[in-house]
């Protein structure tokens, strides 16, 4: 266990559904990270918050909504998605971002099915 | 050119030899550099972290770094089945202030 944890873990939904994704960290953390990661390709950063403000959108579509109350709370809110949406999503923490110590980690991720 | 590069495999070794893990980066001014197992279908796991040049050894993993080569590799001594995963090579850019991720390595150790 990493300290930091995903609900689901597994997840299928259709294209007209919405669903949130939560992520949960017990590190005492700064920063959260939501990343994306399809079969053979690597792990793509989609944002980034630092003390609850993002700081990083990387070009996501709008069909993914993220949203931070707290240092320790991620959440990802999904909406019309399309099937190549489907992938693994990982959340992950750093207590400091963009320092050049900064060590991430990951929780278990939610994989995510879309029909 | 990618910023973080690594040869996507898969690398077959015997089970008892070293497995050599290698990974380049393209950010001269990088400082940071972390090795993450990933087993499928699991999340990436933290192995190792190394910032000077040189070697850095934990128990059967070594980590090396060669900045002005900006070459990093992780070496696996007497390699076991049970370490058959990706290996995902980590650098954190200044250019990009941010940790960039290479597409992974399959290792497979053969019994």
């Amino acid at each position: 266990e990493t300290g930091v944890t995903q609900t689901p873990r597994h997840l299928v939904m259709g294209m007209t559904n919405k669903k949130s994704l939560k992520c949960e960290q017990h590190l005492g953390h700064n920063a959260m990270y939501w990343y994306k990661q399809s079969a053979k390709k690597p792990l793509e950063l989609m944002f980034v918050y630092n003390f609850k403000e993002q700081t990083e959108n990387n070009s996501v579509p709008s069909r993914f909504s993220p949203e931070c109350p707290n240092s320790s709370h991620l959440f990802l809110h999904l909406h019309t998605l399309q099937p190549e949406d489907s992938a693994l999503y990982l959340c992950a923490s750093s207590y400091q971002l963009g320092t050049e110590q900064e060590t991430q980690y990951f929780g278990p991720g939610t994989r995510l099915l879309v029909l | 050119q990618k910023e973080v590069e690594q040869n996507s495999g898969p690398l077959s070794v015997p089970e008892g030899a070293i497995a050599s893990l290698n990974c380049t980066y393209s950010d001269r001014g990088s400082q940071s550099f972390f090795w993450y197992r990933q087993y499928s279908g699991k999340s990436p796991e933290l192995i190792m972290s190394i910032y000077s040049n040189g070697d850095k050894e934990d128990g059967r993993f070594t980590a090396q770094l060669n900045k002005a080569s900006q070459y990093v590799s992780l070496l696996i001594r007497d390699s076991q089945p049970s370490d058959s995963a990706t290996y995902l090579c980590a650098v954190f850019s200044g250019g990009y202030n941010k940790l960039i991720f290479g597409a992974g390595t399959r290792l497979a150790v053969h019994p």
